[in-house]
């Protein structure tokens, strides 16, 4: 079945310090993939997404690309603020024969703190 | 406008007690989805609704979980005869249409079995 693997957390930085998460896939048909942020007593909320290879999802200064060869979807940031601390969560929807399947495969989670 | 709503945002109940977990999704999205997450399992699938086609109930635990959609609307989410294990947050989702387009998930309903 679908499976997400995120990289081990939690991570720590300091602000201004660059950023990647990593994010692998394993998927039987062609998904869409993307990054969820939970703030800290806030809800999940999507942070950005990509829905075919090549593609590049970007949104609050976060950029992720869709590289099918490697089925990866690394979350990057050049600068990372205090307020960038959060939850963040790979996940990723099936989509085959073009049929969507609705649900959404998310990974483990990496806990970001950004200290000033 | 408004999010999507859940209720209660807390439930404290005694194992084996019944409970009913409540989802108001955005007006107008034809899509709703539930998720569990649990320190243990991290974001789990359990059901998704999808305008008047049959629910995929695909990642419903056990037969304790039930969910219905009343008038495309409303979504409630029951657990019968709870155990320790069903501790967890109960997220809601809703979107316009099926993925990819964007879920818009509410704050969670946060469950105790005691």
């Amino acid at each position: 079945g679908d499976s997400v693997t995120q990289m081990e957390g939690p991570v720590t930085l300091s602000e201004e310090a660059c950023l990647t998460i990593n994010c692998t896939y394993t998927a039987t048909g062609y998904p869409s993939l993307f990054w969820y942020v939970q703030y800290p007593g806030e809800g999940l909320q999507l942070l950005l997404k990509a829905t075919k290879a090549d593609d590049k999802g970007s949104n609050k200064g976060f950029e992720a690309t869709y590289r099918k060869e490697t089925t990866s979807f690394h979350l990057e940031k050049g600068s990372v603020q205090v307020s960038d601390s959060a939850v963040y969560f790979c996940a990723l929807s099936e989509i085959a024969g073009g049929t969507s399947y609705g649900k959404l495969t998310f990974g483990q989670g990496t806990i970001l703190t950004v200290h000033p | 406008g408004a999010g999507v709503s859940q209720s209660p945002s807390n439930k404290v109940t005694e194992k084996g007690k019944d409970v009913e977990l409540r989802c108001d999704p955005i007006s107008g999205h034809t899509a709703l989805y539930w998720y569990r997450q649990s320190l243990g399992q991290g974001l789990e699938f359990l059901i998704y609704f999808q305008g008047n086609s049959a629910p995929d109930k695909s990642g419903l635990p056990s037969d304790r979980f039930s969910a219905e959609r009343t008038g495309g609307s409303v979504s409630t989410l029951t657990i019968q005869r709870t155990q320790q294990e069903d501790s967890a947050v109960y997220l809601c989702a809703s979107s316009l249409y099926l993925s990819p387009y964007e879920q818009y998930f509410g704050p969670g309903t946060r469950l105790t079995v005691t």
